[in-house]
């Protein structure tokens, strides 16, 4: 089976840099996503890993380490439209099915 | 341009009864995903359908639930006799293709209520 943990809440000031964990333990690997929700909307895509190291995409970056299970969102120069939950999903196999973590919170306060 | 729709945007249903959600996926897509995400979790998978084929539904809670896609396009969910524990957002996402490097596009969910 599959567990993915993330921390539930975050909060961060507007302008500064945060950093989302997900830990996650899978009987397979074929990548892994990060989504953002807004709430009552549907998740939108963020990032995608499968190999070890950062993948920069302007003001967001995300990070894998396949050997630890572990995986982080770093988000810069923080906007208020950035409160939004964000979800980690890991996929198992080819065909792209996906386990979701519970998602993390993120406030963005002035 | 179009993305994933859904079709209602909500239901209010009464315990029992039987109800039909649908999805559009973005034109083209090979892969269709339902999902059901209950208030402060995340998306749970429900099911799977490259083109017609239902190749995934492991996720399904009972079988009072079923799902199917007959042309490889438009997508039904239909709950029967429906419980309180039903009440959720129904998500539907489909790729591009059937490979788990692709992102799925998601739609903007049924919120079913049970009362």
């Amino acid at each position: 089976g599959q567990n993915i943990d993330q921390p539930t809440e975050m909060t961060a000031t507007e302008g500064a840099i945060v950093q989302i964990n997900c830990t996650y333990q899978t009987s397979g690997f074929n990548g892994l996503f990060w989504y953002q929700q807004h709430a009552g909307e549907a998740p939108t895509f963020l990032s995608y890993n499968v190999l070890d190291g950062l993948e920069e995409k302007g003001r967001f970056s995300s990070f894998l380490s396949r050997s630890k299970g572990y995986s982080y969102l770093l988000l810069k120069e923080l906007q208020m439209k950035d409160s939004a939950s964000y979800l980690c999903a890991v996929t198992n196999t080819n065909a792209g099915k996906s386990t979701f973590g519970d998602g993390t919170t993120l406030t963005v306060k002035p | 341009g179009a993305g994933v729709s859904q079709s209602p945007r909500y239901k209010v249903a009464k315990r029992g009864q039987d109800v039909a959600l649908r999805c559009d996926p973005i034109s083209g897509h090979v892969s269709l995903f339902w999902y059901q995400q209950a208030l402060g979790q995340g998306p749970e998978f429900l099911t799977y359908f490259q083109n017609e084929a239902q190749l995934d539904k492991s996720g399904l809670p009972s079988d009072r639930f079923f799902a199917e896609r007959p042309e490889g396009s438009v997508s039904t969910l239909k709950i029967q006799r429906t419980q309180q524990e039903d009440s959720a957002v129904y998500l539907c996402a489909s790729s591009l293709a059937s490979r788990s490097s692709y992102e799925q596009y998601f739609g903007p969910g049924t919120r079913l209520t049970v009362t």
